[in-house]
C-alpha cells in the first residue's frame, strides 16, 4: 500500500514551453501533497504543499506564478512549470502521506530538461 | 528547530562486509526518524522508521538502525553489502505528530558505494 505515481517520468522541452507533471496516490486518499525539487548530488528541497480544495502553500523563494499547483482530487496534484527556462532544468519529485501519519511516500520522480 | 546530519557525504565498501551510514540529529521534541534509499533517477523509498516504540528498528533489504537518544543518533547499519545497496542514503527527522512533509528535516546525503 501507499504507493504514490508521477507521470511523465521525463520530459524535454523548449524554452518558454509549459509542462505538466502529474502526482498521484494510487491506493489512498491524500489530502495533502508535497512537490520537492532536487539539484544533482543534492538533498531534496520542498517546494509547496499542495492542498486538496484550496490553494497551494509554497516555501519561501519559490515563484508560484512560475510553479502553478493544483490539487484538482483526492489522489491528484499537478505541477506546471510555465514559461520553462533552462534554469528550471531539475529532478522534480512528489511526496504523501496517510492521514495522521508522519511518513511520506515518494514518486518515483520527473526529469525536467529544458532546452 | 529541528536539523538532521549524516556526517559522510561518500562512504566506501567492499560487497560482503558491513555498512555503516552515520546520522545526528537534534530536535526540540520527541522526533520520528526515518531512512530512506534513493537509487538514480528514482524516487525515495522508505527503508525503515523510529517512532518512539522499539529502539533498534528492522527495515527492509537487511538494513536496520539503533535510536540512541544520548547520542542523537539513529545510524543505519547492515551486516553484509551487496552490489544493489549502491545508491544515496537520507536521514530524516520528523516533530510534527501527525505528519506533514513541511515538518521534515532532511540530511544531505550519503553516497554508498560498493567495491567488487
Amino acid at each position: 500500500g501507499a504507493v504514490v505515481s508521477q507521470h511523465p517520468s521525463r520530459v524535454i522541452c523548449k524554452s518558454g514551453t509549459s509542462v505538466k507533471i502529474e502526482c498521484r496516490s494510487l491506493d489512498f486518499q491524500a489530502t495533502t501533497m508535497f512537490w520537492y525539487r532536487q539539484f544533482p548530488k543534492q538533498s531534496l528541497m520542498l517546494m509547496a504543499t499542495s492542498n486538496e480544495g484550496s490553494k497551494a502553500t509554497y516555501e519561501q523563494g519559490v515563484e508560484k506564478d512560475k510553479f502553478l499547483i493544483n490539487h484538482a482530487s483526492l489522489t491528484l496534484s499537478t505541477l506546471t512549470v510555465t514559461s520553462a527556462h533552462p534554469e528550471d532544468s531539475s529532478f522534480y519529485i512528489c511526496s504523501a502521506g496517510l492521514p495522521f501519519e508522519d511518513t511520506q511516500y515518494f514518486g518515483p520522480g520527473t526529469r525536467l530538461t529544458v532546452l | 528547530a529541528q536539523s538532521v546530519t549524516q556526517l559522510d557525504s561518500h562512504v566506501s565498501v567492499s560487497e560482503g562486509t558491513p555498512v555503516l551510514l552515520r546520522c545526528n540529529y537534534s530536535s526540540s521534541y520527541s522526533p520520528s526518524l526515518f531512512w530512506y534509499v534513493q537509487h538514480p533517477n528514482k524516487g525515495l523509498q522508505l527503508l525503515l522508521k523510529y517512532t518512539s516504540a522499539a529502539t533498534l528498528v528492522k527495515g527492509i533489504n537487511g538494513f536496520e538502525a539503533e535510536f540512541k537518544k544520548s547520542e542523537t543518533s539513529f545510524h543505519l547499519t547492515k551486516p553484509s553489502a551487496h552490489m544493489s545497496d549502491a545508491a544515496e542514503y537520507f536521514c530524516v527527522v520528523s516533530d510534527r505528530p501527525g505528519g506533514g512533509a513541511d515538518g521534515l528535516t532532511f540530511g544531505k546525503g550519503t553516497h554508498l558505494i560498493i567495491q567488487p
